[in-house]
């Protein structure tokens, strides 16, 4: 089974902070994401990454980076955290073919106060 | 541009059975299906392509009708297991491939 860890479960962080979320897979996966999820807007991608140092912004890229050196390893990293970037974030992998499902992580409950 | 989910919410008695849509505004490749408890992570259905195709997975089947660009999830009998908020993720055809999902539908079975 392909398994996706997500670094902390929850997170509480102070405005201004930077903060990084990491994610980890362990299936020798391409593409890797990062998701955020809020009541009522469903799953929205932020970036996604389809190789070593290869990144792409989602639909709501603003105020976030990512970082992937290496495979196995998609970081999620909020330069400037501010309180509407309180959420929850979900990570996920799949194997980079066409129609390959997506794998997702437990997610990590962002709180910036 | 995200696929319109409905019903946003069903709620059912064990043994019924439930219809949840997804529609796109653009052709699609492909849809998938996943199905998130609460507290937990999203897991996936079934992926379902441009064709028409019908799959299944347990009493849960799914259609794609490629042409009206949208996609149905059929729960048949439903069980309390199946609770839960369901998501359509949708591929568009000559995109990127990577799918953009619905704003979920929310189903609650009781006994």
């Amino acid at each position: 089974d392909v398994k996706v860890t997500q670094s902390s479960r929850y997170l509480v962080k102070r405005t201004g902070e930077k903060v990084f979320l990491e994610c980890v897979q362990d299936m020798d996966h391409e593409n890797m994401f990062w998701y955020r999820q809020d009541p009522g807007l469903g799953l929205r991608l932020i970036y996604f990454s389809y190789d070593v140092k290869m990144k792409e912004k989602g639909d709501i890229p603003e105020g976030y980076s990512v970082s992937r050196e290496k495979k196995e390893r998609f970081s999620l990293i909020l330069e400037s955290a501010s309180t509407n970037q309180t959420s929850m974030y979900l990570c996920a992998s799949s194997s980079g073919q066409a129609n390959s499902p997506l794998h997702f992580g437990n997610g990590t409950r962002l709180t910036v106060t | 541009q995200q696929p319109v989910q409905s019903p946003q919410a069903v709620i059912l008695r064990e043994g019924e059975d439930a219809v949840i849509n997804c529609s796109s505004s653009k052709a699609l490749y492909s849809v998938h299906w996943y199905r998130q408890k609460h507290g937990e992570a999203p897991v996936f259905l079934m992926i379902l392509l441009k064709g028409g195709e019908q799959k299944g997975h347990e009493k849960i089947s799914a259609s794609f009708n490629e042409k009206k660009q949208q996609s149905s999830l059929y729960l048949t009998a439903s069980q309390l297991s199946y609770s839960g908020t369901y998501f359509c993720g949708t591929e568009v055809a000559g995109g990127s491939y990577i799918p953009t999902f619905g704003r979920g539908t929310s189903l609650i079975v009781h006994p």
